[in-house]
């Protein structure tokens, strides 16, 4: 089935630093989601992006659309300690509702 | 966005038995899904629920394992049958719905099997 490999799988940072992180794929997907999730928690939405070099911004988080439709990156500037947690991709491919999820991002700040 | 509920929050369950999951959504939804997110892993999709007609499964998820239901465009429910350890997980349920079928997620279900 189709896959995202999405990177790095866990980062260990301080306080203030900026973090990113990408997904990338074989396929091309008509849309590209970045959600978080928190221990205990679903998933939840930060930034939606539905054009190829779409560029995204939510306070502090910017994500892109890569031109070739088949990757994505999501930047937090500034970071604060409840940054903490998981962040996924999730890729939909066109014509299908379904997504496709990447395997995480597991971030840890240090104070 | 919708706001969506999942009952119950969590449970332990002995093996061999069945669990009913409930997925509310706070306002009509086209689409409804159900994922299941194994410890530390990341989310995968189990199956499309449709409403009034039998739910679409992924490749290695089976109508007797889980069967779903949906009633109206608000509600759906999740399964899980005769249950093993293995089926300790996380289930999700999420709806997406409107021009751009961004889906949203509820809160979850954790369950443990002994």
């Amino acid at each position: 089935g189709q896959q995202l490999n999405q990177s790095p799988q866990s980062m260990f940072i301080q306080e203030g630093e900026d973090v990113s992180m990408n997904c990338t794929s074989s396929s091309i997907f008509n849309t590209w989601l970045w959600y978080k999730q928190d221990p205990g928690e679903g998933p939840v939405l930060l930034i939606a992006l539905y054009k190829a070099g779409e560029l995204t911004s939510n306070g502090r988080l910017t994500a892109q659309f890569g031109i070739t439709r088949k990757d994505s990156f999501l930047n937090i500037s500034a970071s604060i300690p409840s940054d903490v947690g998981i962040y996924f991709c999730a890729g939909q491919l066109r014509g299908a509702q379904k997504l496709v999820f990447g395997q995480g991002t597991r971030l840890t700040i240090n104070p | 966005s919708a706001v969506i509920s999942q009952k119950p929050s969590r449970d332990i369950c002995q093996r061999g038995t069945s669990l009913t999951i409930q997925c509310q959504v706070d306002s009509q939804v086209t689409m409804m899904f159900w994922y299941r997110q194994q410890p530390g892993q990341s989310l995968t999709l189990i199956a499309t629920a449709n409403q009034g007609s039998e739910a679409t499964y992924e490749s290695g998820f089976v109508i007797d394992k889980f069967p779903i239901s949906r009633p109206n465009l608000t509600f759906s429910t999740l399964t899980v049958s005769n249950m093993s350890p293995e089926d300790s997980s996380i289930y999700l349920c999420s709806s997406a719905g409107g021009s751009t079928d961004t889906q949203y997620f509820g809160p979850g279900t954790r369950l443990t099997v002994l």
